[in-house]
């Protein structure tokens, strides 16, 4: 059953510190997606890659995000350092160019 | 140019009921419209979706209207069913490339 995998579920961190998520998307899927859904803001998008290159990051706060694909089973979101207007819900997806996305459970990050 | 407009924000509706949620777009480069769909504690997963070619695509209890004059585009859930209650994106793209722009999002009830 292929899915995209997103670790830690839920995390909770102190204003100041480094949080890590990490995304394995769906294998042979060469594009991956970062989204933070939060009440307000409905789902923004972070950043996206293809087949590993940084495509758009211009959804992101760069002074304190960071998106990297170490190789193409692994995407990680970054911050550092975390504040609590950090506080959502980080959906990793990918997709294969039919236009379809498949998004992960999320990871709720909690900044105290 | 990028938004997608979506109404209600929420909406409740009776057991047996039609559903109806609006979208509204600015960019006439988009080309494809996906409806997602999202329970609690999981992420959105593609329910339908339309090309501009056809006005109206129908799978099961679930049509997409389109109305490429207007750039709108409705969701139709016929026969409500509680397990319909979620919340529902509409989204917009330029077909084959995963890059959504996301609506804001409906939070649909279905009450007995």
């Amino acid at each position: 059953d292929a899915r995209v995998t997103q670790t830690p579920r839920h995390k909770v961190t102190e204003m100041g510190q480094e949080v890590t998520m990490r995304c394995q998307p769906i294998l042979g899927h060469n594009t991956v997606f970062w989204y933070r859904q939060t009440m307000m803001q409905g789902l923004e998008l972070l950043a996206y890659f293809r087949n590993r290159a940084p495509l758009d990051d211009s959804g992101m706060p760069k002074d304190r995000f960071s998106a990297e694909m170490p190789d193409a089973t692994l995407a990680t979101l970054k911050i550092q350092p975390s504040e609590p207007r950090d506080s959502a819900v980080y959906f990793c997806a990918s997709g294969l160019n039919t236009g379809e996305l498949f998004f992960g459970e999320g990871s709720r990050l909690t900044v105290l | 140019q990028q938004q997608v407009k979506q109404s209600p924000q929420s909406l409740i509706v009776q057991k047996g009921g039609i559903s109806i949620i609006n979208c509204a777009y600015e960019n006439t480069a988009f080309d494809y419209f996906p409806w997602y769909q999202q329970f609690p504690g999981k992420g959105p997963a593609l329910l339908i979706a339309i090309r501009p070619d056809v006005s109206e695509k129908k799978e099961g209890r679930f049509t997409i209207s389109f109305n490429k004059s207007a750039k709108q585009f409705s969701l139709h859930i016929m026969d409500s069913q509680p397990g319909d209650s979620a919340t529902y994106f509409c989204a917009a793209s330029n077909f084959g490339n995963e890059k959504l722009t996301f609506g804001t999002g409906t939070r649909l009830t279905i009450i007995p």
